[in-house]
């Protein structure tokens, strides 16, 4: 079967680092996306790997491992706004997403 | 600059009832989509569709049904509600390559329906 596992909650400081993981196991991989859904709203893309290696977009870096079935996302300087869930999401063989269930990131000041 | 809208927001309806809802995007997206959210569980797939005239099921499509008359419009129909389906629900669009999804979502706002 197909499975996305990531944390279900993850608390950190304003200010602080924090790194959200996700592993997946689909039936082919044409991608893996993460997302951001603040609560009651839409989920909001943030990032696409396809080939191994890191993605830097300003505060947000995401990171793929194809061999390990293995992503995370890194959230530099973190701000209160960024309390939000993150969805990790990988494109299967059939171009359809496969998500996982979400973390919800909680900042504390 | 509307992107994705969904109506209505939303909705309460008792068990056997049927209704529509409305989904439509502006930015000429050949791939669009329908998904519902519950707790604790990842957005599942219901319908999706990758140009006007051509439907197909997701992972969850029973008691729902969809058309794409247009390249705007992709309402989703709920044929006999029943309280398993009370659920926040996504249309999302994107542009498609080749007739695949390309992956990066636009999303309306979410249709919250509850069901009696």
């Amino acid at each position: 079967g197909q499975n996305i596992d990531q944390p279900t909650e993850m608390t950190a400081t304003e200010g602080a680092i924090v790194q959200i993981n996700c592993t997946y196991q689909t039936s082919g991989f044409n991608g893996l996306f993460w997302y951001q859904q603040h609560a009651g709203e839409a989920p909001t893309f943030l990032s696409y790997n396809v080939l191994d290696g890191l993605e830097e977009k300003g505060r947000f870096s995401s990171f793929l491992s194809r061999s390990k079935g293995y992503s995370y996302l890194l959230l530099k300087e973190l701000q209160m706004k960024d309390s939000a869930s993150y969805l990790c999401a990988v494109t299967d063989s059939n171009y359809q997403l496969i998500w996982g269930a979400g973390t919800k990131l909680i900042i504390k000041p | 600059n509307a992107g994705v809208t969904q109506t209505p927001k939303f909705q309460v309806l008792k068990t056997g009832q049927s209704m529509t809802l409305q989904c439509a995007q502006d930015m000429n997206h050949e791939y669009m989509s329908w998904y519902r959210q519950d707790p604790g569980m990842g957005l599942r797939l219901i319908h999706y569709s990758v140009g006007a005239g051509i439907t197909d099921q997701g992972e969850v499509p029973n008691g729902y049904n969809v058309s794409r008359s247009t390249t705007e419009d992709f309402p989703l129909r709920l044929l006999s509600a029943a309280p398993s389906q009370t659920s926040v629900y996504f249309c999302a669009s994107s542009y498609s390559n080749s007739g695949v999804n390309t992956g990066e979502l636009f999303f309306g706002e979410g249709s919250r329906l509850t069901v009696l």
